[in-house]
């Protein structure tokens, strides 16, 4: 089955405390890439990559990394969270020859997180 | 900063209505204009995307776009209970390769 899997689902943690949220797809997807999504905010997008090692940032970059090392993986690092990272995330991938440009987003289940 | 602007409703709409839903945009150098519906607890999915001015249809969904006033429409027709949901506006511009998403409408449909 065509999808995008994120883990894990749910995490509960403290301050500072280093944590990473996986996020894989396996459609041989190019395009991937990471949202958080706020009430009243909506969807915010923090990092993409267009390909292997190649990465960007987006509107909310800050405080977040990420890797591209395998075409179909692509993590989300919180070197140091706080509490104002606490949110509901979402990966998405977009298909090749150009799914990217038409919009075609992928999204996983979603990872909601608290830090306390 | 680019910024998406929608109504957060909810609005609310008898079944069988016509649901209206609007977006404007403030970068006049997007290219590309979608829209996504998230139910609630579940991931958004692509319903639409337009590209240039005027009316898309699919089904019982119609986009409309006018650049000049920067703004995005998606009309819903014979509304049903299923269509509730909120419903996002994105915008992607032509050399970027990042989507700004705007903050969502409740649509409430009403047996």
């Amino acid at each position: 089955e065509a999808q995008v899997t994120q883990n894990p689902r749910y995490l509960i943690t403290v301050t500072g405390k280093k944590l990473t949220v996986t996020c894989s797809q396996n459609m041989n997807h190019e395009y991937m890439s990471w949202y958080r999504q706020d009430p009243g905010l909506g969807l915010r997008q923090i990092y993409y990559s267009m390909n292997v090692e190649v990465t960007d940032k987006g509107d909310v970059p800050e405080g977040y990394k990420v890797s591209r090392k395998e075409k179909r993986n692509f993590p989300l690092i919180l070197e140091s969270p706080s509490p104002n990272q606490t949110s509901l995330y979402f990966c998405a991938s977009s298909p090749p020859g150009g799914g990217n440009y038409r919009g075609e987003q992928y999204f996983g289940p979603g990872t909601r997180l608290t830090v306390t | 900063q680019k910024e998406v602007e929608q109504n957060s409703g909810p609005l609310s709409v008898p079944e069988g209505a016509i649901a209206s839903l609007n977006c404007t945009y403030s970068d006049r150098g997007s290219q590309s204009f979608f829209w996504y519906r998230q139910y609630s607890g579940k991931s958004p999915e692509l319903i639409m995307s337009i590209y240039s001015n005027g009316d898309k249809e699919d089904g019982r969904f119609t986009a409309q776009l006018n650049k000049a006033s920067q703004y995005v429409s998606l009309l819903i027709r014979d509304s049903q209970p299923s269509d509730s949901a909120t419903y996002l506006c994105a915008v992607k511009g032509y050399y970027g390769q990042n989507f700004v998403f705007g903050p969502g409408t409740r649509l409430s449909v009403l047996p």
